[in-house]
C-alpha cells in the first residue's frame, strides 16, 4: 500500500463546476504539498501546508492532521485547470528533504 | 528570477550514448534535487545536494548515473551509457532550505532508442 493515496485517479468536469481532489496518507507528516503538472509541462508548487487551510485565487487546500487527509478544491473550474494534481508529503521523523509522492489525479475540465 | 532552468527540454539519443542533463537552480537556494518521472513509478528522488554537497544519492539507479554540482548555480546529471529503460522525464528542483517549498524546472524529456 502506498503511503500517499490520491482519489480519484481521473476526474472529468464541466467548466464552472466545483472540484475536489483528495489525498490520504498513512504516516505522520511535517508538511504536505500540492503540485500541478500540465500535460507535457513542468511541475508547479501550488501549496505547502502543515495545518488548517490555504487559499490562492480559485484554489483552496485544506488539511486535517488527525484524520491524515488533505483536499484540494477548485472553484469555478476552467479548461486551463486541466492538469495532473500531485500530493506529496514530508514524513515526520524522516529525512526533512524527502518528499513521498502520490500517483496524481488527472483532471480534465471541458468547456 | 527566471526560476529553475533545465536544458535541454527534449533529448533523443541512441542506446549506449552519453547523456548530460543540466540544471540552474534559483539563486539563493541551497538545496537541489534531481527527480525522475515515469508512468509506472511516478516521481522518484534520484539525488539531493545541500550547499553543493551530495547528501543522498540512494535513489540513483546504478553506476551508469552520476550527478555533480560544481557550484551553487549549476548541476548536471549524466547517464553513461544510456539504455532504453532510462527514458523518462527528469526534473530538477531547488529549495531555499531542505524542507521549504520546492520550485521545479520544466523537465527534460529523455528518449533512448
Amino acid at each position: 500500500k502506498n503511503e500517499v493515496e490520491q482519489s480519484p485517479q481521473n476526474l472529468t468536469a464541466q467548466e464552472g463546476e466545483f472540484i475536489t481532489i483528495n489525498c490520504s496518507y498513512s504516516v505522520g507528516i511535517s508538511a504536505l504539498h500540492w503540485l500541478q503538472q500540465h500535460p507535457g509541462g513542468g511541475i508547479v508548487s501550488l501549496f505547502m501546508l502543515s495545518s488548517g487551510k490555504k487559499k490562492h485565487g480559485r484554489l483552496i487546500a485544506t488539511i486535517n492532521i488527525q484524520e491524515k487527509h488533505s483536499s484540494l478544491h477548485i472553484t469555478a473550474s476552467h479548461p486551463r485547470d486541466s492538469a495532473v494534481y500531485i500530493c506529496a508529503v514530508r514524513i515526520r521523523g524522516g529525512s526533512n528533504y524527502k518528499l513521498t509522492f502520490g500517483k496524481g489525479t488527472l483532471l480534465t475540465v471541458n468547456p | 528570477d527566471a526560476g529553475v532552468i533545465q536544458s535541454p527540454r527534449h533529448e533523443v539519443t541512441e542506446m549506449g550514448q552519453e547523456v548530460t542533463l543540466r540544471c540552474k537552480p534559483i539563486s539563493g537556494h541551497n538545496s537541489l534535487f534531481w527527480y525522475r518521472q515515469t508512468m509506472m513509478r511516478g516521481l522518484e528522488l534520484l539525488i539531493y545536494f545541500n550547499n553543493n554537497v551530495p547528501i543522498d544519492d540512494s535513489g540513483m539507479p546504478e553506476d551508469r548515473f552520476s550527478a555533480k554540482m560544481p557550484n551553487a548555480s549549476f548541476s548536471t546529471l549524466k547517464i553513461q551509457p544510456s539504455e532504453p529503460r532510462d527514458s523518462a522525464v527528469y526534473f530538477c528542483a531547488s529549495t531555499y532550505m531542505e524542507d521549504t517549498e520546492a520550485f521545479f524546472g520544466q523537465g527534460t524529456r529523455l528518449t533512448v532508442v
